[in-house]
């Protein structure tokens, strides 16, 4: 069964250090989304992506980040410079189409910033 | 006001015993779709069900069933026959209107299953 993917599963990194998280969406979907979830905490949606546009982010998707489909089959979110605050599970999810509602999610990647 | 509410923030059951856990969302929009999602102890976000705001039935998915009542304005989430492996958070999420399609989560029920 086709599955969404994230790599890597898990990321330390520095504050002020750029990170790139990658996901590959299932082929074929259409719609792309970054979600996150600090520990102990609800999922919060950061940024959807369709049409190779973002078309609609939240509050927390502020200017440090930004997101990409460099090709056919990648989608990266970008933390330009990341603060203690970003550690959490980032999850990267796609949805067919129009006629469908159901997101898939990635089994996430677990940024750590120290 | 929160948009959804899970009141329950730990549930217990015993194997192959029925648990109902409760979701309340909050919506002014007649277009909606509700979720259910199960988030084992290893982190992944895994899709059970969907119910949309116009289906005239209750979604079922092999042991998952979403008891929805528009009026009460919830979605709970019904597994029969509980299996040891069901232990694990569930999250309920909406997704609101059809202008947006970002999904509003829950605060999670942590289910355990015991035997």
């Amino acid at each position: 069964e086709p599955e969404v993917t994230q790599t890597p599963s898990h990321q330390v990194t520095q504050m002020g250090q750029e990170v790139i998280l990658r996901c590959v969406p299932i082929s074929n979907h259409l719609y792309f989304y970054w979600y996150r979830q600090i520990l102990g905490q609800k999922v919060e949606f950061l940024v959807s992506f369709y049409n190779n546009e973002i078309s609609e982010k939240s509050e927390i998707f502020d200017d440090q980040f930004s997101v990409e489909r460099p090709d056919g089959s990648n989608f990266t979110l970008k933390i330009r410079s990341t603060k203690l605050e970003d550690s959490a599970m980032y999850f990267c999810a796609s949805r067919p189409g129009d006629r469908s509602d159901e997101q898939y999610f990635g089994p996430g990647t677990r940024l750590t910033v120290t | 006001a929160q948009k959804i509410t899970q009141t329950q923030p730990g549930m217990f059951v015993q194997e192959k015993e029925a648990v109902t856990l409760d979701c309340t969302y909050d919506t002014s929009d007649p277009s909606y779709g509700l979720f259910w999602y199960k988030q084992p102890s290893s982190g992944e976000m895994i899709f059970l069900i969907y119910q949309g705001s116009y289906d005239q039935q209750n979604a079922t998915e092999g042991r998952y069933s979403l008891n929805f009542q528009k009026a009460r304005k919830s979605a709970n989430l019904v597994i029969s026959a509980s299996q040891l492996g069901d232990s694990a958070m569930y999250f309920c999420a909406m997704r609101e209107g059809r202008v947006t399609d970002k999904l509003i989560f829950g605060t999670g029920t942590r289910l355990q299953v015991f035997p």
